[in-house]
């Protein structure tokens, strides 16, 4: 089955400064992965998501690339204000396969210093 | 997203104590699931359901098993509760994949088993 692992676990950035987190995936079958962000005491919302037939996508200040090859995308913050601050959890997901469930990488925690 | 709520949100139990968590939605969505979140381990999922008559076992299924009463709602019972099942337990829900795949997640439910 596929497996996510995400990079790195813990992530200090001063403000202004940018961020990318980095998650790679097992099975190349996967073609759907999206980025949720979970703040403090909140659930997990979906913040960019990216499909396999492209490989960037951009909303404001966030972007994702993705290599299909090398099988690992990534999610690039720019500007990082405090509010950024927050774990952010990387998925697969085979949409359209037997499952089509997401597989969570184990998340990264964000912390930008004022 | 106040379309999933969870009961209870916090709950202590004891050793040995059958628990049921409980999860509804007013988003229409066919697709729910259960995750649970422990530090530095993401998000697993324990079983999901794609509509009323189909049940199936996740990643972590083994202590805990789900009904899905309507498709509105899909409980989550810990039959003989242990303390390694303490842990933040989230609902989520999503549409047919042809609309695309973003899970909305519960506000989630504290459980502490002693």
């Amino acid at each position: 089955g596929e497996n996510v692992e995400q990079h790195p676990s813990t992530l200090s950035v001063q403000e202004g400064d940018s961020a990318v987190i980095k998650c790679t995936y097992s099975d190349s079958a996967s073609n759907y992965f999206p980025w949720y962000k979970q703040e403090l005491g909140k659930r997990p919302q979906l913040i960019i998501d990216i499909r396999s037939n492209v490989g960037e996508k951009k909303d404001q200040r966030i972007a994702v690339t993705l290599n299909k090859t090398a099988k690992h995308f990534s999610l690039h913050i720019t500007e990082t204000q405090p509010e950024d601050s927050a774990v952010y959890f990387c998925a697969a997901l085979n949409y359209g396969g037997s499952q089509g469930n997401l597989i969570f990488g184990k998340g990264t925690k964000l912390s930008v210093k004022p | 997203d106040a379309d999933v709520t969870q009961t209870p949100r916090n709950r202590i139990t004891k050793t040995g104590k059958r628990i049921m968590l409980e999860c509804s939605q007013t988003k229409g969505h066919d697709r729910m699931y259960w995750y649970r979140q422990d530090p530095g381990l993401g998000l697993r999922l324990i079983y999901y359901s794609f509509d009323v008559k189909d049940i199936n076992k996740g990643e972590i299924s083994d202590g805990y098993s789900v009904s899905r009463q309507a498709q509105a709602k899909f409980s989550l019972s810990l039959e003989s509760a242990i303390p390694n099942q303490t842990a933040l337990y989230f609902c989520a829900t999503s549409g047919p994949q042809r609309v695309g795949n973003e899970q909305f997640f519960g506000p989630g439910t504290r459980l502490t088993v002693l």
